[in-house]
């Protein structure tokens, strides 16, 4: 079957230092992959989406790597910060409609001063 | 811009008694529209999504019921609650043949009994 895997277990780091994310998917081909924030009893907040053609994305101190064929997303956040604390999100369309993105569970990051 | 209110924010109810949960997106025309749930630990699940008046996709076999009376408004109702339907239910829409990014609500957060 389908599915997304992150890390359950939390990423404790520190400030400053860059924080790295997982995300696994099995059994699919996708043609974008994208990466929430979701802060305690909010909804999730969209940060990036990467094509299959893009290895690789920045957004200020964020960065995303795609690897078609080891079928795995890493989601860095370099000069890390308490704010940064919060859990990270992937998802992505098993269809290949846009309409029905699956989410992983999520890893939660807690950046320690 | 657009904006998405989902209502209410909280709320308790005994089992048996109705649900209605009420999402509203402004500033935009022909929403794809969804409703996912998020149970304690877990990932997000799609539950339901819409991509125009009256047409609902439900994606897993439930006691709750979906419905878009117009084009902005999308409603999640169930009959009578389960303890099972405890959680965090959230809205969210993205732009008809967008590249599938969703815009979330604030979330509702329902207790049953």
């Amino acid at each position: 079957s389908q599915k997304i895997e992150q890390n359950s277990e939390a990423l404790n780091i520190q400030e400053g230092k860059t924080a790295t994310l997982t995300c696994n998917y099995t059994n699919y081909s996708p043609a974008y992959l994208q990466w929430y924030r979701q802060d305690p009893g909010r909804g999730p907040v969209f940060l990036l989406l990467i094509r299959e053609n893009e290895k690789e994305k920045r957004k200020e101190r964020l960065k995303v790597t795609f690897d078609t064929t080891l079928k795995q997303s890493l989601f860095h956040i370099t000069a890390s910060q308490p704010a940064d604390s919060a859990t990270y999100l992937c998802a992505l369309d098993f269809t290949g409609g846009g309409n029905k993105l699956t989410f992983g569970t999520g890893t939660q990051l807690k950046v320690e001063l | 811009s657009q904006t998405i209110h989902q209502w209410p924010a909280t709320l308790v109810q005994p089992v048996g008694s109705p649900l209605s949960l009420e999402c509203t997106v402004e500033g935009t025309s022909n929403p794809n529209l969804y409703w996912y749930r998020q149970a304690a630990g877990r990932g997000l699940q799609l539950l339901f999504y819409s991509v125009g008046i009256g047409q609902i996709s439900s994606e897993v076999p439930q006691n709750l019921s979906a419905s878009r009376p117009q084009d902005r408004q999308f409603i999640l109702s169930s009959k009578k609650l389960l303890l099972s339907d405890s959680g965090f239910y959230l809205c969210a829409w993205n732009p008809a043949g967008g590249t599938g990014e969703l815009f979330f609500g604030e979330g509702s957060r329902l207790t049953v009994l």
